[in-house]
């Protein structure tokens, strides 16, 4: 059974400084990795998608990296900004009982102080 | 190019009620997964629908059950409401071929429902 854990649970920086947030996954056999953000009470913003046979993906400020064999994504973030605040969520896609199913960590908790 | 659309936004419903949430997948989308988001967790799967089939399921009741529509739309519903069933409800919609590369999940905004 896929694991995603997200550490740290919570993050506050001061605005202007960059960041890391990590995802780790007991299944390497994964299919792709998505890093999402969700801003109180709202729905789920897809933020970068990463294939199973790619490396990092890169949006503007963003940019995450996967290491399958390790179990590892980490989502990092220049020159944070107040309006990112929000909590950064990671989902595993993967193979189960022959369909693709999605599992997601528990989140990191971002406040950027102005 | 309209995304996942889910209705209603917001509900209250008493315990013991009945309710019926609904989706609208992304257009080019042919496959409808739901979650269950309690606060402060990540979000947790329920099922998923395939040509308007359940074909895989998570660890929830059977009072959780789900229907997709010929269009790719879906509804789920939750029968004999608990308390603890007062969750954020988000519906996904992906693109499914066997032998494709997969474009990821697109969510939608979800429903908050809260039971009383």
């Amino acid at each position: 059974k896929q694991e995603v854990t997200q550490i740290p649970a919570a993050l506050s920086v001061p605005e202007g400084e960059n960041l890391v947030l990590n995802c780790s996954f007991t299944d390497s056999a994964i299919y792709n990795l998505q890093w999402f953000r969700q801003d109180p009470g709202k729905g789920l913003t897809s933020l970068l998608l990463i294939q199973s046979s790619q490396r990092e993906q890169t949006s503007g400020r963003l940019n995450a990296s996967l290491d399958k064999s390790s179990g590892r994504s980490t989502l990092y973030i220049a020159a944070s900004q107040p309006g990112d605040s929000a909590t950064y969520l990671c989902a595993v896609s993967d193979y189960s009982g022959g369909y693709q199913k999605v599992t997601f960590g528990t989140g990191t908790k971002l406040q950027v102080i102005p | 190019d309209a995304g996942v659309t889910q209705s209603p936004t917001h509900l209250i419903k008493t315990r013991g009620q009945q309710v019926t949430l609904r989706c609208s997948p992304k257009s080019g989308h042919d496959t409808v997964s739901w979650y269950q988001q309690a606060l402060g967790q990540g979000p947790q799967f329920i099922f998923q629908y395939y040509e308007e089939e359940e074909r895989q399921r998570g660890n929830f009741p059977d009072r959780f059950s789900g229907h997709q529509f010929p269009n790719y739309s879906s509804e789920l519903n939750v029968n004999a409401l608990l308390l603890g069933d007062s969750a954020l409800y988000l519906c996904a919609s992906s693109l499914a071929r066997s032998n494709s590369i997969s474009y990821g999940y697109t969510f939608g905004s979800g429903t908050r429902l809260t039971v009383v």
